[in-house]
Formats: C-alpha cells, structure tokens, sequence
C-alpha cells in the first residue's frame, strides 16, 4: 500500500480557474504538510497541519487553502490560478516533528 | 529559524565516499538535523537524521561537530544510483512550523 498518495499527478489548467489536490496517507501520522517544488528545484513548506493548530508560511498567497476533512486527508485548494503557480506541489506526513517526513510522488500543476 | 548552505553541486565516481556539508550556523538547541535523498519526478526521502556527534545506518552516515553549526552526510562507496539532489534540513522538536530545507545539493555519480 502506497503510504502518502497524491491525485491528481498532472493538472493543467488556466488562468484564473480554481483547481484541488488530493492528499491521503495511510501512516497513522498526526501531521501533514504541503510544500511547493518550483523549476529551480526549491523546496519550500507552505503549510503544516494537524489535530492542533495550522500552520500557514506567510510568503503562501491566501489563494491558497489546506482543507483537511480527517486526520488521514490535507488537500490543498487553490482559487484563480496564476502562471507563477506552475509547479510540482509534493503531500507529506509524519509525527510531531522531528520526526521523519514522508513525501506523496508530487503533483505537477501546469497552468496556461 | 535555523537557514541551512549547502554546496550547489558535486561529481564523484562510483566505488568512492562522498561527504556532503550543510551549514547551519543559527541551529537551536531543540533543532535537529535531517538529511533526504531526492531522484527526479519523485517524493525526497528520508536517509537520516542526528542531535549530535555520529549517527550510523545502513545507507549514510551523519557527522555533526560540537558547535552543531554543521553536518556531514557521508555516503560511503556511492553507485551510479546514488545521483540525486540531496537536502539538508533544520527541524524543531514539537514545532512543525520550523521547517527549513535547503537548496540541495545536486550529486553526480559517474562511471
């Protein structure tokens, strides 16, 4: 079984459309965690979740939102996409930090 | 919060130990330091992770100095498997909010 999946893996859509990224893991995590890969491979946080507080990266425009249903979901929403959004968005989990992450296989959202 | 440095690239030869050494000069006495592998259109994973002095498992080993302003990820004998983007980073006990990863450092294992 796939620890933490990821749909859809490719998304391409345009400009100004709302779109959402599905997150599930299977771990028995309490947090989970989105981040933003872009072309030059960065890899930044935008949000980390769970049963207790969220926690937003205040550089993450608020067009962006994590909506988790139960502890096993973080899906990430986005309304009136942007061309500066086009990037591999990757789910994680894992305990209370520290403690080792681990990454869906990304989603790589395209928009035109 | 702890910003990590980390070499932007290095080449090797298959058969050789490779070491690879983050920075971390603002690290905080509840950070911890982690280090994950990352191959092209997937997920980082996790290789290892340390407090302090010399951390051991069966892929890597992790050597952080005294100070803890840095950290070695040795990766002994490396294969042509072994290319891939290597991340250093900077996480807080209890504070998920304290998530930092570098720019990574881009290993190229030749034959």
């Amino acid at each position: 079984d796939t620890a933490v999946s990821q749909t859809p893996k490719y998304l391409v859509t345009q400009m100004g459309n709302d779109k959402s990224i599905k997150c599930e893991q299977n771990l028995g995590h309490d947090t989970m965690y989105w981040y933003k890969q872009d072309s030059k491979k960065f890899l930044k946080i935008m949000f980390s979740y769970n049963n207790k507080e969220l926690i937003i990266n205040e550089t993450v425009p608020n067009r962006f939102s994590p909506k988790s249903p139960d502890k096993a979901h973080l899906n990430l929403h986005i309304n009136s996409l942007e061309l500066g959004d086009s990037a591999v968005y990757f789910c994680a989990s894992s305990q209370e930090p520290p403690y080792e992450q681990y990454f869906g296989p990304g989603t790589r959202l395209t928009v035109t | 919060l702890a910003k990590t440095t980390q070499p932007v690239s290095m080449d090797s030869y298959e058969g050789q130990e490779v070491n690879i050494t983050c920075s971390h000069n603002n690290i905080a006495t509840n950070d911890y330091i982690t280090w994950y592998q990352q191959f092209p259109s997937q997920g980082p994973r996790f290789i290892i992770q340390g407090y302090k002095t010399k951390v051991t498992n069966e892929v890597a080993s992790l050597f952080i100095p005294a100070d803890r302003k840095s950290s070695t990820l040795s990766l002994p004998r490396v294969s042509l498997s072994d290319t891939a983007v290597y991340y250093c980073l900077v996480a807080r006990a209890g504070s998920q909010g304290n998530l930092i990863f570098g720019k990574g450092t881009k290993l190229s294992v030749k034959p």
